[in-house]
Order: C-alpha cells, then structure tokens, then sequence
C-alpha cells in the first residue's frame, strides 16, 4: 500500500541534544511538509520541499533542520537551538499542479519529548 | 494575511442529532479549502474539501461542508452524529501564494455524547 511513514513514534531527547525524525513515502509525491502540532495551536509550518535538494523554510523554522537527498526522504533535525522542543511532529506529502487540490496526505506523526 | 478561524476549541452535541464545526477563512482569489480529522496520536485524514463547483461538498463518513462566499465560511456538518465522530477537526485553506502550502486553522475537538 502507498503511504507515508513516520518513525520513530515517540522520540526522547535530552537537553542540548540534536535528533532526527524520519519521514519516507512511497506515493511518488514531489512535494513534503513538516508541521508542529501543540494543544490548541493547530499546525504550524517548519519547512516544505517541492523537489530534491532543494527546501524553503516555513513559519518557524528555527532550531529546526531539513534535508532532500531522495524524493522518497524528507528527515527533520531538531537541534540544540530549539528551546522548546516537545510537541507531536507531522510530516505530509503531496502532488503539485492541478492534481494538488486533492490536499495532503499525512504520516502518523511523531512525539518528540525533552526529559 | 491568509488565514484560517475555527471559533470553537469544543463542540458536544448528543449521538443522533446533527452537528456543526464551523470554519471561517481569509485569503486572496478563490479559496481552496480542506477538512481533515485527526484521532489521538494519529496524523490527519482527509474528509473532503471544496475547489469549485456546488456549494454543498459530500466526504467521507457521512461528513458535508457548506461553501459560503459572501461570509467566508466553510462549516463542517453531519446529519447525525456518532459516538465514533469524537476526535479533533481541522479546516485548511490553501495558501495563495504558491507551493501548495496549507494553512490549518486550530482545530476543534468534537465530543459525541451518548
């Protein structure tokens, strides 16, 4: 079955840690997004890629990293910098052009917690 | 600035009787717009959404959407609600400005009594 995966689903970091959620698909979308969720904030944009190697930041992206080697592959690096780490992390895919207004489809997400 | 409102952080409504989330949206040019659920500690699922055409949008699990232009408004309904509909909704407006970018409004939690 085509889909998004997110691993790991819960994540444990320890101050002044960098770690690394993975996000794969297999829908052969061109484009991928990471949002933050927190309780009563909704989704909010760290970063997107519509092709390889290239990505743009999103709304908050700082202390937050990204890369696109594959198109299958869209891995997020939390940093040191990010003070605030713990949140439910959420990786989606889509098509562009027209066949985007089918909207996104999203992985199972991750929880990221500080301890 | 785009934008995406959904006044109410919970909506309770009793199994059987109709339900309404509703939606509210900003942006320039016509609007794209999405609603997706979300179960705990689960990503989004996709129920329907609005390009163009009707008014009236049909999804998934018996949920509808009302586009309504001249108030900006894209409410989620259901005829009649199930236990099984308590979860966390969000709307989304696709943002003009290229990139197929969503933006979420904050979601409302549903909660179906029975």
């Amino acid at each position: 079955d085509g889909g998004i995966t997110q691993s790991p689903k819960y994540l444990f970091r320890k101050e002044g840690q960098n770690v690394t959620l993975s996000c794969e698909q297999n829908l052969n979308h061109d484009a991928m997004y990471w949002y933050r969720q927190d309780p009563g904030q909704g989704l909010r944009l760290i970063y997107y890629s519509q092709i390889v190697n290239d990505f743009q930041k999103g709304d908050i992206a700082e202390g937050y990293s990204v890369s696109r080697e594959k198109k299958e592959s869209f891995p997020l690096t939390v940093t040191s910098a990010q003070k605030n780490p713990t949140a439910f992390y959420l990786c989606a895919s889509s098509t562009l052009g027209q066949a985007a207004n089918y909207g996104y489809t999203f992985g199972s997400g991750t929880r990221l917690t500080v301890v | 600035a785009q934008s995406v409102a959904q006044p109410e952080d919970q909506v309770n409504v009793a199994e059987g009787n109709p339900l309404t989330v509703k939606c509210t949206y900003s942006v320039s040019g016509n609007p794209y717009l999405f609603w997706y659920v979300q179960y705990p500690n689960r990503g989004l699922q996709f129920l329907l959404k609005y390009i163009t055409g009707d008014n009236l949008v049909k999804g998934s699990y018996g949920f509808e959407a009302e586009f309504n232009k001249s108030q900006t408004s894209f409410h989620l309904k259901k005829p009649s609600a199930l236990v099984s509909d308590s979860a966390l909704y969000f709307c989304a407006v696709r943002d003009s400005g290229g990139y197929n970018k969503l933006i979420f409004g904050a979601g409302t939690r549903l909660a179906v009594h029975p």
